[in-house]
């Protein structure tokens, strides 16, 4: 089966410029995470999506993030305005069920970093 | 302040050391898994622990669950090169999934 696939891998950009993430997930998951992950840290849920509704956006900025989900298939992260603290991996999982983290998959990941 | 805090944060041993990593929190957890995740790759699922005082072994690894299921603890025996990565702990108390802080773990040939 094929995994989460997530581009591009590596994304520079300039403080201030927008950028997008891609994530498609597993086949059949119904259930799409968004984390961001500072070096040597544990994941930080963004968003989390149940289809293409969402679940848990408590943590994501919504000043300057925004993500959707539509036909509760594909889904994509922006960030604009993007500031130097925003520098991380972002990861996307996903999962069939809906908590839990049962039967989590992840991809490998956006690195970006804000100069 | 985190839900699951892990320690040690960094770990450098030789190559055939023995080594434990600790999960902490106050909250209790239905379950709590244990991934490890590579240099610019995802987190690989390791194992998931469900019962109070369970424990699981996988080769070198064992891991531990307490008998509170609030806290968990992963045992590596006769660690080896390809062991280094990060040590991630992670459950959901509730409706939000969590992972801990992270042990950064340098295995030296």
């Amino acid at each position: 089966e094929a995994g989460v696939a997530q581009s591009p891998r590596y994304k520079i950009i300039e403080k201030r410029q927008s950028v997008a993430f891609w994530c498609n997930p597993i086949s059949g998951h119904a259930t799409l995470y968004w984390y961001q992950q500072i070096l040597g840290q544990g994941p930080k849920l963004l968003i989390q999506f149940q289809n293409n509704g969402v679940v848990d956006d408590s943590q994501l900025p919504k000043d300057r993030f925004s993500a959707e989900r539509l036909k509760g298939v594909d889904s994509t992260l922006k960030i604009q305005p993007a500031k130097l603290e925003d520098s991380a991996v972002y990861l996307c999982a996903s999962s069939p069920v809906g908590q839990g983290g049962y039967g989590y998959t992840f991809g490998s990941g956006t690195r970006l970093t804000v100069v | 302040t985190q839900l699951l805090e892990q320690s040690p944060q960094f770990l450098s041993i030789q190559e055939g050391e023995n080594l434990t990593v600790y999960c902490n929190s106050s909250s209790v957890f239905s379950s709590l898994q244990w991934y490890r995740q590579e240099p610019g790759e995802g987190p690989v699922l390791l194992v998931t622990v469900v019962t109070g005082g369970e424990v699981k072994k996988l080769k070198r690894l064992t891991f531990q669950f307490g008998d509170a299921r609030k806290d968990s603890s992963l045992h590596i025996t006769a660690a080896q090169p390809g062991d280094t990565g990060l040590y991630l702990c992670a459950g959901a108390p509730g409706n939000q999934f969590y992972f801990g802080t992270g042990t950064s773990l340098t295995v030296i040939p």
